[in-house]
């Protein structure tokens, strides 16, 4: 099956720094990533939807100035959130799919997840 | 838009059957996914119905239909592995998935 990774698993940082979450495809080309925020007892939030090579579509309410995404490759997406506060403590959660209708049925696969925590 | 109701908690017993519902309103529709989610973890993939019927796999089944916008996805044989999150989410006319807040399932010995 499709794997995707994510590192780091958990990043503790000091309020005010910026922290790069990178987001990996390893056995096939993601044509559309999709980066997620879930905070404790909630569900997945989609924060954004990016497309290898164009700029990410952010979410309404999403800050895109504050949370970088880069969609450099096919096989790698990187979420920056810049200047972190402890609001932003939560658990990111990237996906990865082949695009728009593709077989079998849309599936997205999910990465482990990376536990920011903002002192 | 979009909009899609689960129950929050739902309790079943060790090696009995439990049936989480989902019912949904959109103006797009590419599918229906059921999610497991543990504590601390990303979701996994269980099951997708895009026809009206009913799929088996395992222990776990799902069933869509869409004229009533009604969704269930059935466990077998309850191990307490199973204590999880279940995540409903409606695959848009965009192919953006939209989730459902999760039904929280505890198994009891």
């Amino acid at each position: 099956g499709a794997v995707v990774s994510q590192h780091p698993s958990w990043v503790i940082c000091k309020s005010g720094t910026s922290v790069k979450i990178e987001c990996r495809s390893l056995d096939f080309q993601a044509t559309t990533m999709f980066w997620y925020r879930q905070f404790p007892k909630q569900s997945l939030m989609l924060m954004a939807t990016s497309n290898e090579g164009s700029k990410a579509t952010y979410e309404q309410g999403v800050e895109k100035d504050k949370f970088l995404i880069n969609h450099a490759s096919l096989t790698l997406s990187t979420l920056t959130v810049t200047s972190a506060h402890p609001e932003d403590s939560s658990f990111y959660i990237c996906s990865a799919s082949l695009g728009r209708g593709e077989e079998p049925y849309n599936e997205q696969f999910f990465g482990p997840g990376t536990r920011l925590t903002v002192l | 838009g979009q909009n899609i109701d689960q129950p929050t908690e739902m309790t079943a017993t060790e090696g009995a059957i439990v049936q989480i519902n989902c019912t949904y309103q959109t103006s797009g529709f590419n599918g229906l996914f059921w999610y497991q989610q543990h504590a601390g973890e990303a979701p996994t993939f269980l099951s997708y119905n895009v026809l009206d019927g009913l799929e088996e796999k395992g222990r776990f089944s799902s069933f869509l239909s869409r004229s009533k916008g009604y969704s269930y996805l059935l466990l077998k044989e309850l191990q307490m592995k199973d204590s999880a999150s279940y995540l409903c989410a409606l695959m848009d006319s965009n192919y953006q998935l939209i989730w459902g807040a999760g039904t929280k399932l505890i198994i009891k010995p």
